[in-house]
Parts: C-alpha cells; sequence; structure tokens
C-alpha cells in the first residue's frame, strides 16, 4: 500500500533559524502531495499542495518541492517563527478510480516548536 | 458557512458503552470520511462516504459503524467502546470535482474510555 514517512518526533528551532523536515512517499502510482498543518486544539489544515513532478508548493514562507525522482516532498523555511508553531503532516493522494482518488494517506507528523 | 462541525468536543466512557459522534457539513460536499488521531501514529481513516447512502471501510474501521442517510450528516458509532478507542476523532469533507486531497476538517472530538 501507500505509504508516508516523515521527519519524526519533535524539532526545536530559534525563531530567526532555517526549517527543513523532510518527508519521503511510497506509491505505484503518480500521487499529488500535500503538507496539513494541525495547530493546538484544531483539525487539520491544508498547508501547501503540489499535483505534480516539479510542482513547488508555497504558502506563508514555507516551500515544498515535488521530486519525483527521489520520492519526496521536504518542507523548507529560511526562517521561521514562533507563530509557526504547530504540528505538520505530510501526506499523499493517488489516482485510484472512484472514491480512492480521494483518500489521503499521512506521514505520522512532526511536532515544529519554534524556540522565541 | 459553518464549514465541518463536530459534536460533542469532548466525551467521556465507560468500557462497553456506545455512543454516536455527530459530524456536519453545510458545504453540500458529498465525499465525508472519519479519521483517528493517536501520537506517534498520524491520522487514519476509520470510514468514508461518497454520498447518501454509500459508505466503506478505511484503514481501521473495527469496532466503528457508519451511515449516511444525507448529504450533510456523516455520524460515527462506537458499538461498545474499549480503552483501545481512546483518540481523537476528525471529520473531513470534500465536494467531489474539488481538487484532490485539499479535505475540510472538522474541530474534532476527544474521546477517553475508561
Amino acid at each position: 500500500g501507500d505509504s508516508v514517512v516523515q521527519t519524526e518526533g519533535q524539532v526545536l528551532p530559534s525563531e530567526g533559524d532555517s526549517l527543513i523536515v523532510n518527508c519521503s512517499y511510497e506509491t505505484t502510482q503518480y500521487p499529488s502531495l500535500f503538507w496539513y498543518v494541525q495547530y493546538p486544539g484544531e483539525g487539520p489544515q491544508l498547508h501547501l499542495k503540489a499535483m505534480k513532478a516539479n510542482d513547488k508548493g508555497r504558502n506563508k514562507g514555507f516551500e515544498a518541492m515535488y521530486r519525483k525522482e527521489t520520492t519526496s516532498f521536504h518542507l523548507e523555511k529560511d526562517s521561521v517563527q514562533e507563530s509557526d508553531s504547530a504540528v505538520y503532516f505530510c501526506a499523499l493522494s493517488a489516482p485510484y478510480s472512484g472514491a480512492g482518488s480521494y483518500q489521503l494517506t499521512f506521514g505520522k507528523g512532526t511536532k515544529l516548536s519554534v524556540i522565541p | 458557512n459553518a464549514g465541518v462541525t463536530q459534536t460533542p468536543k469532548f466525551q467521556v466512557l465507560k468500557t462497553g458503552q456506545s455512543m454516536t459522534l455527530q459530524c456536519a457539513q453545510d458545504m453540500n460536499h458529498e465525499y465525508m470520511s472519519w479519521y483517528r488521531q493517536d501520537p506517534g501514529m498520524g491520522l487514519r481513516l476509520i470510514h468514508y462516504s461518497v454520498g447518501a447512502g454509500i459508505t466503506d471501510q478505511g484503514e481501521v474501521p473495527n469496532g466503528y459503524n457508519v451511515s449516511r442517510s444525507t448529504t450533510e450528516d456523516f455520524p460515527l458509532r462506537l458499538l461498545s467502546a474499549a480503552p483501545s478507542q481512546t483518540s481523537v476523532y476528525f471529520c473531513a469533507s470534500i465536494p467531489f470535482g474539488g481538487a484532490r486531497g485539499t479535505q475540510y476538517f472538522g474541530p474534532g472530538t476527544r474521546l477517553l474510555v475508561l
């Protein structure tokens, strides 16, 4: 089946540091790739997406490049802020027929805690 | 639009009790789904529905039941609660024809089974 593996546990950069959260995926299909963000007490919300190879998703200073050759979709930011603190999930959606094409496979999540 | 709403926000059950987690959306979305979120496990799909009267199982369906009698509502039933069902439950929806993978999540229901 499909799978997503991302940086595990918690990352603790200081404000102003650069950030990379790794995400690798595995599927037999040609997926779309997503990063979802979850703030405390809320449901996940779409953060950025890339629908095909070499697309770059961007949002609020974060970027992620869809790299088909390395099956990766790493989340990057040049300078993190305290307000970026949240849990980030990498996810894929594969183009199966019917309802399967709407399903998401999530990684286990990475908690970003920015030190002020 | 209220988006996706879930009730209750928090519930404590005893082992063996049953309950229904409510989910409603006012966006006329055809696809709805239920996930559970556990520490270190990410989000796992329990059940989903592609429209009224149509439901199917996801990755972790055991111990849960769903039905979809209207487009708006997609309740999740725990038939006989077990401590292993202690979790945070999220409902989500997508419109057919919407960008694949762009799911709208509710705020969640935190369930504790003693």
